[in-house]
Order: structure tokens, then sequence, then C-alpha cells
């Protein structure tokens, strides 16, 4: 089993739909989770980051962990063309580690 | 918030030259750096980390006569391309640490080799 799973998709919703991203992990060392945003040609940008489990919440973005199940999710309320892009999950152990990528999920916001 | 350079940001050589890549923290000092390769439609995949004053380690099968890396000072390190080949074309991204959890991104380099 890899690292991190995520589905690639692409997933493709109008706009102001709910999107729902996720990933599972299997090293339960993880500590850190986050998730960044790639547009194409260029290096990710932090969306979001959690500590362990719970959810975190940034405007219209939701991170939430699950340790126990060792699941990630990314909620995007009303989802907007600028959201087009590909969304990363990367968990990451403490100290100076480097992150773990999913695949990352390719999202198209339809106008 | 932390500021990750990376330069430059395109470059096309000839097959045979070296090509060096530069990734500097500009508002934090960064112990280690982390290198990816990300080639088209796939994830990010870790190189090497590069640590300051010491040796870079690299990822099973990446060859580290060939990955050149050089962490020269608490906010530069450096990847260079050695002999490159055609199917050393990718997008090559760096990363440090900014003092917190999250890791920044440089905006990577796009390879090409002819």
């Amino acid at each position: 089993q890899k690292e991190v799973e995520q589905d690639p998709g692409p997933l493709s919703v109008p706009e102001g739909a709910i999107v729902s991203l996720n990933c599972t992990y299997s090293n339960s060392a993880f500590q850190y989770f986050m998730w960044y945003r790639q547009y194409s040609r260029k290096g990710p940008e932090l969306l979001m980051y959690t500590y362990s489990s719970g959810n975190k919440e940034d405007g219209r973005f939701t991170a939430q962990v699950d340790k126990s199940s060792k699941y990630i999710s990314l909620f995007i309320r009303d989802s907007q063309p600028s959201d087009s892009a590909t969304y990363l999950c990367a968990p990451r152990n403490s100290g100076n580690t480097p992150l773990v990528f999913g695949k990352g999920t390719r999202l198209s916001v339809i106008a | 918030g932390a500021v990750v350079s990376q330069h430059p940001s395109w470059v096309i050589c000839k097959s045979g030259t070296s090509v060096k890549i530069e990734c500097r923290s500009l508002d934090f000092q960064a112990t280690t750096m982390f290198w990816y390769r990300q080639f088209p439609k796939q994830s990010l995949m870790l190189m090497a980390t590069s640590n300051e004053g010491s040796k870079a380690t690299y990822e099973q099968g990446v060859e580290k006569d060939k990955f050149l890396i050089n962490h020269a000072s608490l906010t530069l390190s450096t990847l260079t391309v050695t002999s490159a080949h055609p199917e050393d074309s990718s997008f090559y991204i760096c990363s440090a640490p900014g003092g917190d959890s999250p890791l920044h991104f440089g905006n990577g380099t796009r390879l090409t080799v002819t």
C-alpha cells in the first residue's frame, strides 16, 4: 500500500458546488496534514494544515483529519472557477521531515 | 509569510550539458531543504534532502553523481543536473521548512533537455 492514496480525478463540478477531496494514508506516525493547491506549471501553494485529528476552517475551505481511520478531507464551499487546480494532500512527521504527497486531484469548476 | 525563491523558472539545455538550479529561503534560515521532481500529470516525488554543512541524502533510485546538491549556506541550496539527457526533462521544485510545520515551496524550474 502506498503511503498516501488520493484519487487523481479529474473532478468536474459546476460553480457554486460543494467539493469534497479525500486522501487516505498508512503511516500512523504522521502528525501534520497539509493541503496544497497547484496551478499548472507552478509550485504548490499551501492552502491549509492541521495538526493531529480535528477540523479547521478558513473561509470557504474546511480541512478534516481522522487519525483513527487515517482519512484526510478538504471541503470547498461555493466553489469558483478560480479554484480549478490540482489539490495535493501531504502528511508529514514532526521535525525537518519531507512531505509525502498523494497523486493530487485535478479539479475543474465550470462557470 | 515565509518565501522560497527558485531560479531559473525555466531552462532549455542541450544534451550532455549541466544545469544549476538555485533555491533560496528569503526571510528565514533553512538548515534543511528538500528537492522534488514532478513529471507531467504526476505527483511530486522527493529526490533528496539537502543539509547545510553536511552531505545531501538521496532517495532510492536517484543518482547522487548526476544530481549534485550543495547547501552552501543557511539560505541557499543548489541542485546541479550534470550531463543532462532528455529523460531528465521535468519540473524540479525545492521546499524548505519555514520554522513552523508547513513546508514552503519555490515556484519550480521547468527543465527541457534537447
